[in-house]
Parts: structure tokens; C-alpha cells; sequence
């Protein structure tokens, strides 16, 4: 185990419709990133947020969005889904910036229908 | 602007044989560079940071700043080593610490 928990494990769902993934980081880590992984695009960087607000910003959609919350976890709000969607969608932690490195979780498994 | 690069998409090798898988950036800043391993889609694991100067695995990593190189290498591959390596670029002391990933370099380890 990581530290870092993402929810859930796996996801089908059909076009057009909204998901919510959730990521709990290691204790005692502030900055949540949000990466996507996909076969032919490799790992995209989405987004960060550190102790609640947005840091950094990447290739993020606009029907994508992300928070983070008082209590550190962080949610990706993925809307208006379509096939190209379905990737792996990887959360990943670190104490503040990412010069020592992150923490990842094990993933969440998107597959739009 | 930053960049990562993996030339190779796959590397095979024989199990015993050495191995080195290629990694170069673009930075003009002092980067932190750092390679990590991901085994059958899961999630991915800090292999090597070369502030450290580790060996983990039997991996070791030597940045060249004068070609820009981060190339991971272990002189003898196992089976057990077959899987997707990242090399990944920070920029040093950056408080943003988005982690800038190449492309992936699957490594196979063949019997």
C-alpha cells in the first residue's frame, strides 16, 4: 500500500455521462496531482492542487474538473464523457513540491461505453 | 519549454544481459530528474531520484548534464525486471512540482 487511495478501482460507463474518481493522498502529503493514462497519449498531467488550491494546470479538458478539499482528498469530475475518455486516470501525492518525488496510487480504470 | 524523452518504445534483451534504457531532457534550469517503474498497468513507483545517487534493484541512473541524459542501467537484467519505466523531470526547486513524464520505455526480459 502506497499511502495514496484512490476510488474506484474501476469505472464503466456510458457517453455522455458524469463520474466522480476520488483520491485520498499520504498522510502528510498537500499537493494532489491528477495524471491520464492512455495507450497512444502515454501520462498526461491534469492537474494540481496543493492545501486546497489549484497550483498547476495541464492538458485538462474543459468538461474535466478537479477540487481539493479541507480534508486534503481531491476529486476529478470527469462530464460529458466520450469514447476517447477511457483511460487509467492516475492520482499521485508529495509533502509539497514534487522535487522528492510523488506517490501514486493505484489508479482508477475508466472504460466509456 | 520542458521536455522528456524516450527514444526507444521497446527494449528487449536476454535475461543477463545488460541493459540501458535512454532518457533525455530539455530544462535550461537544474532539473530533478527521476525514473520510475510501473509492472503490468499498475500504479507507478519511484524507481531511482538522482539526488540520491541511489541503486535500487540493481538500477543506477548517472545524469549528464553536458547531453542532457538521464539513462537508467543495470548491467544485468532479470525477468522480473520486464516492465514499463518512466523517466520524469521536475523542475528543481519549483514549488508547483508537476513531474514532466516521457513517453515510457517498455522492457522486456526475455528467458
Amino acid at each position: 500500500d502506497s499511502g495514496v487511495t484512490q476510488t474506484p478501482k474501476h469505472l464503466i460507463t456510458a457517453t455522455g455521462q458524469r463520474v466522480t474518481l476520488r483520491c485520498s493522498p499520504r498522510s502528510g502529503d498537500l499537493s494532489v496531482y491528477w495524471y491520464q493514462q492512455s495507450l497512444d497519449q502515454g501520462l498526461q498531467f491534469l492537474i494540481q492542487y496543493y492545501n486546497g488550491e489549484e497550483r498547476a494546470k495541464g492538458n485538462i479538458l474543459e468538461r474535466f474538473s478537479a477540487q481539493q478539499f479541507p480534508d486534503l482528498h481531491s476529486e476529478l469530475n470527469l462530464s460529458s464523457l466520450e469514447l476517447g475518455d477511457s483511460a487509467l486516470y492516475f492520482c499521485a501525492s508529495s509533502v509539497a513540491g514534487g522535487a522528492q518525488g510523488y506517490t501514486f496510487g493505484s489508479g482508477t480504470r475508466l472504460t466509456v461505453v | 519549454a520542458q521536455r522528456v524523452t524516450q527514444p526507444e518504445k521497446l527494449l528487449s534483451v536476454f535475461k543477463g544481459a545488460p541493459v540501458e534504457l535512454k532518457c533525455n531532457y530539455s530544462y535550461s534550469g537544474s532539473p530533478e530528474l527521476f525514473w520510475y517503474v510501473q509492472y503490468s498497468r499498475q500504479r507507478l513507483q519511484l524507481l531511482l531520484r538522482h539526488i540520491s545517487r541511489e541503486s535500487i534493484k540493481g538500477f543506477t541512473a548517472d545524469l549528464n548534464k553536458g547531453e542532457t541524459s538521464f539513462h537508467l542501467k543495470k548491467p544485468f537484467a532479470q525477468e522480473e525486471d520486464s516492465a514499463m519505466y518512466y523517466c520524469a523531470l521536475s523542475r528543481g526547486s519549483s514549488n508547483t512540482g508537476k513531474l514532466i513524464f516521457g513517453q515510457g520505455t517498455t522492457l522486456q526480459v526475455k528467458p
